[in-house]
């Protein structure tokens, strides 16, 4: 029963574009959502959350929009560089428990 | 400021075994996370401990336990291994008073079972 879905295992962009990645769930319940970076042999790095009460979060580059009525979570890179390349994984949290989406790997191309 | 830190780095056990995890919470923290992850997929919460005290607890058998220190620190505990529960084991630490739901992650375990 995974209720946070990552439906993108891969995403290829240019260097200078927006690279959007998106999440869904299902349960209405959660009350924040996270997104994540992961580069290989470390733990996951904490990028940007959005409260369940809010539409939009701003944070330099990254921007994450939640569309509650489709139950829809995207994180927005603008511009997009080398340096992004990482896997990225959404989460939310129901009170104290997490779920975790299968994540993304983003290559953004020089 | 210190992050986190898990170790060992990787263990090798055999199934049936019994194996112990540790984790030492980024300074001011007081919450600890586990976390199990299957190649190719995302975390999946074990347990998180405030205070000492079980917190919260994802679909996983009582043969994974833990216990959080004083100092904030934390062990998970896994009995009877399985081949099943070869994986990436995570911790994750965060103020639980504060913005509880940022949780800053070790590095991880690598847990293979034979």
């Amino acid at each position: 029963d995974q209720q946070v879905k990552q439906n993108s295992p891969s995403l290829s962009v240019q260097e200078g574009r927006i690279s959007i990645l998106n999440c869904d769930y299902t349960n209405s319940m959660f009350d924040y959502f996270l997104w994540y970076k992961k580069y290989p042999a470390e733990g996951p790095t904490f990028l940007i959350s959005i409260s369940s009460i809010k539409d939009k979060n701003e944070d330099g580059r990254f921007t994450v929009f939640l569309n509650k009525s489709a139950k829809h979570l995207s994180l927005h890179i603008v511009p997009s560089q080398p340096g992004d390349s990482a896997v990225y994984f959404c989460a939310a949290s129901d009170f104290n428990k997490f779920y975790f989406g299968s994540g993304t790997k983003l290559n953004v191309k020089p | 400021e210190t992050g986190v830190t898990q170790s060992p780095t990787h263990l090798i056990k055999t199934r049936g075994q019994q194996v112990t995890l540790r984790c030492s919470s980024q300074s001011g923290h007081n919450t600890v996370s586990w976390y199990q992850q299957a190649l190719g997929q995302g975390p999946q919460f074990i347990f998180q401990y405030y205070r000492e005290e079980e917190n919260g607890r994802g679909n996983f058998p009582p043969r994974f336990s833990g216990l959080q220190f004083p100092n904030y620190s934390s062990e998970l505990n896994v009995n009877a291994l399985e081949l099943d529960d070869s994986a990436l084991y995570l911790c994750a630490s965060s103020w639980g008073e504060g913005v509880w739901y940022e949780q800053y992650f070790g590095p991880g375990t690598r847990l293979t079972v034979t």
